[in-house]
């Protein structure tokens, strides 16, 4: 089954212990990316990648790290995690341009 | 920077009701829009895509539409049913890069 998988799903921790949410998709996509999701505030995306060693910063890459060494696995880092980065993250993949993208089931961050 | 508003935030109609979701972008540079659904505590499901080259597409009951010249794209749905209700959310991908710019969403609910 074609599908993007996250883990956690849910997350409680603390401010400054660094974390890592792992996003992997089996579709062969070239293209990755990593929102967050807030109320009122809708979808805003992180970080994005084209390709294996490709990324590129969305609008709010601030306090976040990427890698891409695999095609299907593009993890989201937060080497110091604060309270203002609770929120609901969403990984994505497509083929680059033209195809629809497909989502991760979320992973919910609460930073205490 | 690209701007995706939509309206309206949250919609209440019955069942059987033909109904129409509007999204607005700002830059008419556009490279492709995309309709999507998210319930209630889960991810995110791609509905329709239309590419700049477009100007709607159809999928059952659900029709997209595109006016880049207007900045508009618009979701009709037919004969709603309790099963659409759903938050809509329409992202613009801009032909300046490859990110993605999600509108706040419109919260629908088809009574019984």
């Amino acid at each position: 089954e074609a599908q993007v998988t996250q883990n956690p799903r849910y997350l409680i921790t603390v401010t400054g212990k660094k974390l890592t949410v792992t996003c992997s998709q089996n579709m062969n996509h070239e293209y990755m990316s990593w929102y967050r999701q807030d109320p009122g505030l809708g979808l805003r995306q992180i970080y994005y990648s084209m390709n294996v060693e490709v990324t590129d910063k969305g609008d709010v890459p601030e306090g976040y790290k990427v890698s891409r060494k695999e095609k299907r696995n593009f993890p989201l880092i937060l080497e110091s995690p604060s309270p203002n980065q609770t929120s609901l993250y969403f990984c994505a993949s497509s083929k680059p341009g033209r195809d629809t993208q497909y989502f991760g089931p979320g992973t919910r961050l609460t930073v205490l | 920077k690209q701007e995706v508003t939509q309206i309206p935030a949250a919609l209440s109609v019955p069942e059987g009701e033909n109904l129409v979701l509007n999204c607005s972008f700002t830059d008419s540079a556009i490279y492709n829009l995309q309709w999507f659904r998210q319930d209630p505590g889960k991810g995110l499901t791609s509905l329709l895509l239309i590419q700049s080259s477009q100007r709607e597409q159809t999928s059952g009951r659900l029709n997209a539409s595109l006016d880049k010249s207007s900045g508009r794209s618009t979701l009709y749905i037919a004969a709603s049913q309790p099963g659409d209700s759903a938050t809509y959310l329409c992202a613009g991908r801009d032909n300046y890069g490859q990110n993605f710019v999600f509108g706040p969403g419109t919260r629908l609910s088809v009574l019984p």
